[in-house]
């Protein structure tokens, strides 16, 4: 069965940084773009960087651009989000997700990881 | 940047009843790139629609999607106790990803 797994979250000073990595199993990871989605405390589903299976475009969203790099090791089946500059307003539970280009949708989800950004 | 629009916020309905939720869009999408997505509490994601009209593997008939343009419907025909979650429509388009800002769906 395919799976997504976060981790790397935790508490983190504001101003600091975090990375977070994602393990895929059970499909073919470096033929799939991936993506990462955030959820704050009691809020909705926020889009925050994407990249292709070749790792060669990714994407981000304004709320993050600069601060926040998407990476991914096809060889160790493995996604990275390489976080900085952490606000408060970061704070969040962070999903792993894949993408499906047939569908165009996320159709694999992880179980997320919570990033509390707090002095 | 394409904005979507979830209504009503909360729709407050009984088990058995039907269930109909709104995704409007601040500018034509392809029907293709519209999808729905179910969320429990403390859980992730579950994707339910895909092209506007598609049932994601597993997922019950009871669940439809339907629309165009900028009108998208998530029609639930008879609600059983485990729909009741909340609901984000989703597209992608123009190298950008966006969320609704969901419908939840509780118990009257």
């Amino acid at each position: 069965e395919v799976q997504v797994v976060e981790s790397g979250g935790g508490l983190v000073q504001p101003g600091g940084s975090l990375r977070l990595s994602c393990a895929a199993s059970e499909f073919t990871f470096s033929h799939y773009s991936m993506g990462w989605v955030r959820q704050a405390p009691g809020k909705g589903l926020e889009w925050i960087s994407y990249i292709t299976g070749t790792g060669n475009n990714m994407l981000h969203a304004d709320s993050v651009k600069g601060r926040f790099i998407i990476s991914r090791d096809n060889a160790k089946n493995s996604l990275f989000l390489q976080m900085g500059s952490l606000r408060a307003e970061d704070t969040a539970v962070y999903y792993c997700a894949r993408w499906d280009g047939g569908s165009q949708s996320f159709d694999y989800w992880g179980l997320g990881t919570l990033v509390t950004v707090s002095s | 940047e394409i904005v979507l629009t979830q209504s009503p916020g909360t729709l407050s309905l009984s088990p058995g009843e039907r269930a109909t939720l709104s995704c409007r869009a601040s500018q034509s999408i392809s029907s293709s790139q519209l999808a729905w997505y179910q969320q429990k509490p403390g859980q992730a994601p579950r994707l339910l629609i895909y092209g506007a009209s598609s049932r994601a593997t597993g997922i019950p008939d009871r669940f439809s999607g339907s629309g165009s343009g900028t009108g998208f419907t998530l029609s639930i025909s008879r609600l059983e106790p485990e729909d009741f979650a909340v609901y984000y429509c989703q597209q992608y388009g123009n190298s950008q990803f966006t969320f609704g800002p969901g419908t939840k769906v509780d118990i009257k």
